[in-house]
């Protein structure tokens, strides 16, 4: 079975500080696909990033990143500068290589104060 | 244009009542899921249709019957609502049932029975 953890469940910055966000995951699988979903206050649930278990480069998307280390079965996301705007639930997922059904960690609440 | 979207955004019912939510993607995508965001925030998938067919039916009870008329909508049905049903309802849509392919998520329906 599978089974994503994230065991912050609230973390609360001030604009500007980098803040990082802890994903750990569990498959027996040896191809699976990893994502970060945010969910503002709004609602909606937006994608962030997709990442296949053969990639394990960082990679980096404005003040958005993202550690991929397969030794600690952990995809771990960071925030630089943060942004009262960056305030939202963010969930890290896992999918199978086949089937595509998403397996959600419990999601980690951010408060950016100003 | 919206990608996903679902219909209505709020839909608030006494118990024991039957209620549909309507789903619609202009993606293009041939594979659409029904989850459920309960008041924790957690994220579970209960259906998913590849090109109308159903391909994942999650341990939900038979209360709740999706329905795919074509490969751009699937709505859901839920009969003899409960007071435990009330939740967040998302549609999601993606190109196929490939390994990990990106689910792009619509806007969700808050649910609440009372």
């Amino acid at each position: 079975a599978q089974k994503v953890t994230q065991a912050q469940t609230e973390i609360s910055v001030v604009e500007k500080e980098d803040v990082t966000l802890d994903c750990v995951y569990e498959t027996r699988d040896t191809t699976y696909y990893l994502f970060w979903y945010k969910q503002p206050p709004s609602g909606e649930l937006v994608f962030l990033i997709r990442r296949n278990s053969f990639d394990e480069q960082n990679e980096i998307s404005g003040r958005y990143s993202w550690n991929f280390q397969k030794s600690t079965s952990s995809f771990n996301f960071t925030i630089t500068a943060s942004q009262v705007v960056d305030s939202a639930v963010y969930f890290c997922a896992l999918s199978k290589a086949a089937g595509n059904k998403l397996t959600f960690g419990g999601g980690t609440r951010v408060l950016v104060k100003p | 244009d919206t990608a996903v979207s679902q219909t209505p955004k709020y839909l608030v019912t006494q118990m024991g009542n039957d209620k549909s939510i309507k789903c619609e993607q202009n993606l293009g995508h041939d594979t659409m899921y029904w989850y459920k965001q309960d008041s924790k925030k957690f994220l579970k998938i209960m259906f998913s249709y590849n090109n109308k067919e159903l391909i994942i039916n999650e341990t939900v009870p038979n209360r709740f019957s999706p329905k795919s008329p074509d490969k751009a909508h699937l709505n859901l049905h839920i009969n003899s609502l409960e007071l435990g049903d009330s939740a967040v309802y998302f549609c999601a849509s993606s190109l196929g049932t490939g390994g990990g392919e990106t689910q792009y998520f619509g806007p969700g329906t808050r649910l609440l029975v009372l």
